[in-house]
């Protein structure tokens, strides 16, 4: 059975900080790796995608990769804002379903 | 484009009473899931439908948890009676494809408190 572990649950950073969430599974054969931000009462926005062909994805100031042989997956933030603020949640993709990483919480103080 | 839209947004209600909640996905979108969260936690799929059909719903606690998606469209999660142990987000997310390569798009949830 996947199982998905997100280490820090939970992190504090000053401003302009680069930082990196990280993110392991433990069953190799997935298709993909979405990495989402949950703000408190929000529900889930989709970040990056990465599917199991790929080794990184980027989108502005975020950076994800993917090592699927070792089963994990960081998502870098380069010049961190207060506005990232937020709980940050990986998740793999296997058939037919979709399993979550309980998150990392993270503050960014100004 | 609009995203995926979900009703109410919060609900209290008593042990044992019965909830309802409704989830219109992206227009096209033929994948549907429905998700548990309860704090804390990552989300815990309950419910998943292709178009219409039921495609896995091994993790939804049938005694008392009902889903339907008529026409292939919206969605309606019920639970009946309710448990203390409820209380969680219930995210309704669709995707494009079925299976793989679809990216996931989510509600804003519907929090559900059980008294």
């Amino acid at each position: 059975k996947q199982e998905v572990t997100q280490i820090p649950a939970a992190l504090s950073v000053p401003e302009g900080e680069n930082l990196v969430l990280n993110c392991s599974f433990t069953d190799s054969a997935i298709y993909n790796l979405q990495w989402f931000r949950q703000d408190p009462g929000k529900g889930l926005t989709s970040l990056l995608l990465i599917q199991s062909s790929q080794r990184e994805q980027t989108s502005g100031r975020l950076n994800a990769s993917l090592d699927k042989s070792s089963g994990r997956s960081t998502l870098y933030i380069a010049a961190s804002q207060p506005g990232d603020s937020a709980t940050y949640l990986c998740a793999v993709r296997e058939a037919n379903d979709m399993r979550f990483g309980a998150g990392t919480r993270l503050t960014v103080k100004p | 484009e609009a995203g995926v839209a979900q009703s109410p947004r919060y609900k209290i209600i008593e042990k044992r009473q019965s909830v309802a909640f409704w989830c219109n996905p992206i227009s096209g979108h033929a994948t549907l899931y429905w998700y548990q969260q309860i704090l804390g936690q990552g989300p815990k799929l309950l419910i998943q439908f292709q178009n219409n059909g039921v495609v896995d719903d091994s993790q939804l606690p049938k005694d008392r948890f009902s889903a339907e998606r008529l026409k292939g469209v919206d969605s309606t999660l019920k639970i009946q009676p309710a448990k203390l142990e409820d209380s969680a987000v219930y995210l309704c997310a669709s995707s494009l494809v079925l299976a793989g390569t679809g990216e996931l798009f989510f509600g804003e949830g519907s929090r559900l408190t059980v008294l």
